[in-house]
């Protein structure tokens, strides 16, 4: 079993649409957990941390269920800007950290 | 601005050559990493440096190696062992400070020719 898995999508939104998806991850221990997102043959760029709380920032909501072990994003309000690759990414130990394989999403005029 | 640099953009290896990727950064962060990024996966971890002088084993360092001489440097060199390198290299750093948030440089493309 991959320690983070993501449902590759693409998915396709139209402008203004609201889109979520999740990850599961494997490793019960596992204390941080990140949002990254990733421009087609760019970086990956932190987009936010995930709290046991949950968490907003603008129109982007993650949630944490430590029971079941997933991490959900929910983007509002969709914009062109958003067509990306959502890394879901989460720490193993204190310097180490599991990547998905990314989940696209592509948002058309 | 602070940040991570890595250099070349682009990199061609011929069979059987070493080639080292440079990584920088001036984020006076302790902690670096490499990995590799193929199409349809997820980053896997070659190598990490928590302190200047001392590294470990990521996942699949096989075939690479590694220094860290100097707080901001952390030079990544492909050996000829390494039979699959074409792949997208990126380099990140982090500071106990920010958790286990690390930041990534624009990475490095390597072809085999």
């Amino acid at each position: 079993r991959k320690e983070v898995e993501q449902d590759p999508g693409p998915f396709n939104v139209p402008e203004g649409a609201t889109v979520a998806f999740n990850c599961t991850y494997s490793n019960s221990a596992s204390q941080s957990f990140f949002w990254y997102r990733q421009d087609c043959r760019k970086e990956p760029k932190l987009l936010m941390s995930v709290y046991s709380s949950g968490n907003e920032d603008g129109r982007f909501t993650a949630q944490l269920n430590r029971a079941s072990q997933y991490i959900s994003l929910l983007i509002r309000d969709s914009k062109l800007s958003d067509s990306a690759t959502y890394l879901c990414v989460v720490n193993k130990n204190d310097y180490k950290l599991s990547f998905g394989a990314g989940t696209t999403v592509t948002v058309r005029a | 601005d602070g940040g991570i640099t890595q250099s070349p953009k682009y990199l061609f290896r011929k069979e059987g050559q070493n080639v080292t990727l440079s990584c920088e950064q001036n984020l006076n962060h302790d902690a670096m990493y490499w990995y590799r990024q193929d199409p349809g996966q997820g980053l896997r971890l070659i190598y990490y440096s928590q302190i200047v002088n001392d590294f470990q084993k990521g996942d699949i360092a096989e075939g690479y190696s590694v220094s860290r001489e100097k707080k901001e440097s952390f030079p990544l060199t492909v050996t000829s062992a390494q039979k699959n390198p074409t792949a997208f290299y990126l380099c990140a750093s982090s500071s106990p400070g920010q958790g286990e948030t690390q930041y990534f440089g624009p990475g490095t493309r390597l072809l085999v020719l």
